[in-house]
């Protein structure tokens, strides 16, 4: 199985900061056919989560561009270029590049 | 809109059996991917298992913490996919989620569409 390793585990934010999380995993997510199967998902308090970056780096439908996705191979990287208030959470990184599918233990973000 | 809806949790003794559904409106679903993610109270994600389209044999695959007690099927006449839990243990405690993967060769590919949950518990 692919391990997915997120840190740090908890992160106080202070708003119009920015933030950063980042995410390993046990084997390169890299398929063949060149995409990278690493997607970054935020649960935010009493919400089923909610996909934020799919593919390594792609903005899904609707996310501040605030948002970004970067890294290759194992190491993996989301970033918030100025948090606000609404983007507390937990933030999740996940691989589907093979079953089982797995997730990071998720990155709870607080603000201060 | 689009949306999925789980229904069918709720309490269930150790080696019981419960059957979830997700039923999804608002776009094709006969074309989707369905999988089933849990979370225990205060933990993390933990996938579960998922189940293809037609065109795909409907091929299904799972955790190995599920394997060999849960079976996941679809009626896509109906809009619905199903979880069986069989066997339950404590450990299957849990809000369990289903999500629609959707793919698009060399554009996209995500979890994009969840449901609200359904809570299962098992406890004697």
């Amino acid at each position: 199985d692919i391990v997915m390793t997120q840190f740090p585990l908890s992160l106080p934010v202070t708003p119009g900061e920015p933030a950063s999380i980042s995410c390993r995993s046990s084997q390169s997510l890299l398929h063949r056919n060149g995409f990278t199967y690493l997607h970054w998902y935020l649960q935010k308090p009493g919400q089923s989560p909610q996909l934020l970056i799919y593919l390594g780096s792609n903005r899904a439908s609707g996310v501040p561009d605030r948002f970004s996705g970067s890294g290759s191979g194992t190491d993996f990287t989301l970033r918030i270029s100025r948090v606000e208030a609404e983007d507390t959470g937990v933030y999740y990184c996940m691989q589907t590049l093979q079953t089982p599918l797995t997730f990071g233990g998720g990155t709870k973000m607080e603000i201060k | 809109e689009v949306q999925l809806v789980e229904s069918g949790g709720g309490l269930v003794q150790p080696g019981g059996s419960l059957k979830l559904s997700c039923t999804a409106s608002g776009f094709i679903f006969s074309d989707s991917i369905v999988d089933w993610v849990r979370q225990a109270s205060g933990k993390g994600l933990e996938w579960v298992g998922r189940i293809r389209r037609k065109a795909d044999n409907f091929a299904p695959a799972y955790a190995p913490s599920v394997s060999g007690r849960f079976t996941i099927s679809r009626d896509d006449s109906q809009n619905t996919a199903y979880l069986q839990m069989n066997s339950l243990k404590t450990e299957d405690t849990a809000m369990y989620y289903c999500t629609r993967r959707r793919i698009v060769p060399g554009l996209f590919d995500a979890f994009d569409i969840w449901g609200q949950g359904t809570m299962v518990t098992v406890s004697s």
